[in-house]
């Protein structure tokens, strides 16, 4: 079985300064690991991935997570917040094969303070 | 990766009917998923559905409650039936390319 843990349900950041947000995944097998945003009444958009290749892996609008194993983590992060940036980000975990089923965690809601 | 469109974007329905929700993909893709997002939470998986067979429901999910069609490989239809208040949430089609799922903008469902 796979999990997903993200920690607290909000994060408030003022523009320009850094965004975290964590995620701890729970996996058997080796993992694939995924953000994605969801913008105010929008569907899932891909923030990016990490599929077994590099561990550091960068994505749309600046973002970037780093797949640490020892720590089975997958944190998200942004040098720079923007007020675009205010959505809902999940982490998600799958594996290989084409049985496997991603698994969301709670998401965490980021608000960016002018 | 594919685009998804869904229909209807939202709806308003009463108390014991039922909802017919439409996923289009525009190219040929094997898997589809259905999945709900209740208010405030995460995403749950209710069925994958495969062109040809019967859809693969997740535990506590039901095909009578939840009916699914996928007639061919770009099209896939969701209903969800006898609808209560319970039933109010975002329904959202996703298929997979690759090792990657992409999702619809979803459905915005309130049942009064």
């Amino acid at each position: 079985a796979q999990s997903v843990t993200q920690l607290g349900s909000h994060v408030s950041v003022s523009e320009g300064a850094l965004v975290l947000l964590r995620c701890n995944y729970s996996s058997s097998v080796p993992p694939y690991l995924f953000w994605y945003v969801q913008y105010p009444n929008q569907g899932l958009q891909l923030l990016l991935k990490y599929t077994s290749a590099a561990t550091l892996v960068k994505g749309i609008n600046g973002f970037e997570a780093e797949f640490k194993k020892s720590e089975t983590s997958f944190h998200l992060t942004k040098p720079s917040a923007h007020m675009s940036d205010a959505a809902e980000y999940f982490c998600a975990v799958s594996s290989a094969g084409a049985n496997s089923k991603l698994t969301f965690g709670k998401g965490i809601t980021l608000s960016v303070r002018p | 990766s594919a685009v998804i469109s869904q229909k209807p974007s939202r709806d308003i329905c009463q108390r014991g009917t039922s909802l017919t929700i439409q996923c289009q993909v525009d190219s040929q893709v094997t898997m589809m998923f259905w999945y709900r997002q209740q208010p405030g939470q995460s995403l749950t998986l209710i069925a994958t559905a495969n062109q040809g067979s019967e859809a693969t429901y997740e535990s506590g999910f039901v095909i009578d409650k939840f009916p699914i069609s996928r007639p061919n490989l770009t099209f896939s239809t969701l209903t969800v039936s006898n609808m209560s208040p319970e039933d109010s949430s975002i329904y959202l089609c996703s298929h997979r390319r690759g090792d990657t799922q992409y999702f619809g903008p979803g459905t915005r469902l309130t049942v009064l």
